[in-house]
């Protein structure tokens, strides 16, 4: 009964090379999110999506984008990864965005950059 | 920068009760106090969340203390399965969430 997909689970790109992540999502939920979460750190939000609304939050680099086609997709595309960028990329959702809403997560992509 | 300030880790017997504390002196009178906790190679997942008065669930109780200022999450009885990151995170309305370091939860058998 997976609610949050986010597939592959572990992905390996390149220095430089474009790479995209995928996440779909069972549950209909208005707002979808990226985060980022390097090695033993906490999870930062890079940007979110409000239905078709995209909100990117003021210190999230260039060199990520995102794209929500439908209601159930979301892709984070990184143009030009760099070492720096290797983390685990983890996909969240809620009914809606404002106060007191939970968010629920996919399992996440781990990002290797060689 | 985030909100709150959690221990960085913290250690229980398994069976027992564990309470994991959590300051946000800074909270407004509409912020909401929510827990996550993060299991190994997982993504977050919720745990409990509340305004004013304590709540219970099925996973986890939430007391709020009087000020608003701290909080704690009570697991009434740790099992293996608990060990886990327990990120205390302050929902200020229009923000998005920022996750602090956590606390990192040892259970022991």
């Amino acid at each position: 009964d997976a609610m949050v997909i986010q597939n592959p689970r572990y992905q390996v790109t390149q220095f430089g090379k474009p790479v995209t992540l995928s996440c779909s999502q069972t549950l209909n939920h208005n707002v979808m999110y990226w985060y980022q979460q390097k090695s033993s750190q906490a999870p930062k939000l890079l940007f979110h999506y409000y239905d078709k609304d995209f909100n990117n939050e003021a210190d999230t680099p260039d060199n990520f984008q995102s794209r929500r086609p439908n209601t159930s997709f979301c892709f984070l595309d990184i143009r030009s990864p760099g070492l720096g960028d290797a983390a685990m990329y983890l996909c969240a959702t809620s009914r809606d965005f404002g106060i007191g809403e939970t968010q629920y997560f996919g399992p996440g992509t781990r990002l290797l950059v060689l | 920068d985030a909100k709150t300030t959690q221990p960085n880790s913290m250690e229980s017997n398994e069976e027992e009760p564990v309470h994991l504390p959590c300051n946000h002196s800074t909270i407004s009178g509409t912020d909401y106090i929510h827990w996550y906790r993060q299991l190994p190679s997982q993504g977050p997942e919720y745990v409990i969340h509340g305004l004013t008065s304590n709540v219970n669930n099925r996973m986890a109780s939430l007391a709020i203390a009087e000020d608003r200022k701290s909080s704690t999450l009570i697991l009434h009885r740790a099992t293996l399965r608990d060990a886990a990151v327990y990120y205390c995170i302050e929902d200020n309305y229009g923000q998005n969430f920022v996750f602090g370091p956590g606390t990192r939860l040892s259970v022991l058998p």
